[in-house]
């Protein structure tokens, strides 16, 4: 299968709630990054991890190398949030390559 | 599935000198981009192209041109190469919409090291 796998593909939300995106990792990564599409081609840099769990705000990652696992939770969403999320994680192996995940298309309705 | 293939891997390149480094995506998309990834500043935007024949300018344009001759391939050129590029540039091709809802896809990324 495809080394990293993200779910869902995309995801409806209404404002207020909350909600996760998942990575899948056909083999043990070396660390997880997640971006936010924002306009044409940008990519904002969400979180970077080595491993456990970190929090910026309404946003919270979780890095489970050995259950090769990452997830993404929003919670209270807003309309701002609404865009596409990708993983990317580095592999082990001294590799500095990322492979990215195929995102998830977030839409927030009010 | 799209796939975007980057050549070459590595490169160690001398100061001074002039680098390629190339992008071909098989998916008959539209846009493409190019991003440096560096610790503390995620990934930049360098060019990106909306079709062949195009180039635009993305957040750190310079010191880098970019060329699209066709749908398939997208260059990175370096023409006097600094240590200040050394770094991993992605690649990546997506198939337009929404400008925040675009659904890209990756190459696996080039090492650049300027010695």
């Amino acid at each position: 299968g495809m080394p990293v796998e993200q779910n869902p593909p995309a995801l409806s939300l209404y404002e207020g709630a909350d909600s996760g995106l998942r990575c899948n990792f056909s083999t043990t990564m070396k660390s997880v990054q997640w971006f936010q599409q924002n306009h044409r081609g940008r990519l904002i840099t969400l979180f970077y991890l080595a491993q456990g769990t970190k929090e910026n705000g309404r946003l919270k990652s979780t890095f489970n190398s050995k259950e090769r696992y990452s997830t993404l939770h929003i919670k209270d969403a807003q309309l701002e949030d609404s865009g596409t999320y990708f993983c990317a994680a580095e592999s082990p192996s001294g590799s500095w390559q990322l492979i990215f995940g195929s995102g998830t298309q977030l839409t927030v309705m009010p | 599935e799209a796939a975007v293939t980057q050549s070459p891997r590595n490169k160690v390149a001398v100061t001074g000198g002039k680098v390629t480094l190339s992008c071909n995506q098989t998916n008959n998309h539209n846009n493409m981009y190019w991003y440096r990834q560096d610790t503390g500043h995620g990934l930049r935007l360098i060019h990106y192209s909306y079709g062949a024949g195009s180039t635009e300018k993305g957040d750190i344009p310079d010191g880098y041109k970019a060329s699209r001759p066709s749908q398939e391939n997208f260059s990175l050129i370096l023409e006097l190469a600094t240590p200040s590029q050394t770094s991993v540039y992605f690649c990546a091709s997506g198939g337009g919409g929404a400008s925040s809802n675009e659904r890209l896809f990756f190459g696996h990324g080039t090492k650049l090291s300027v010695l």
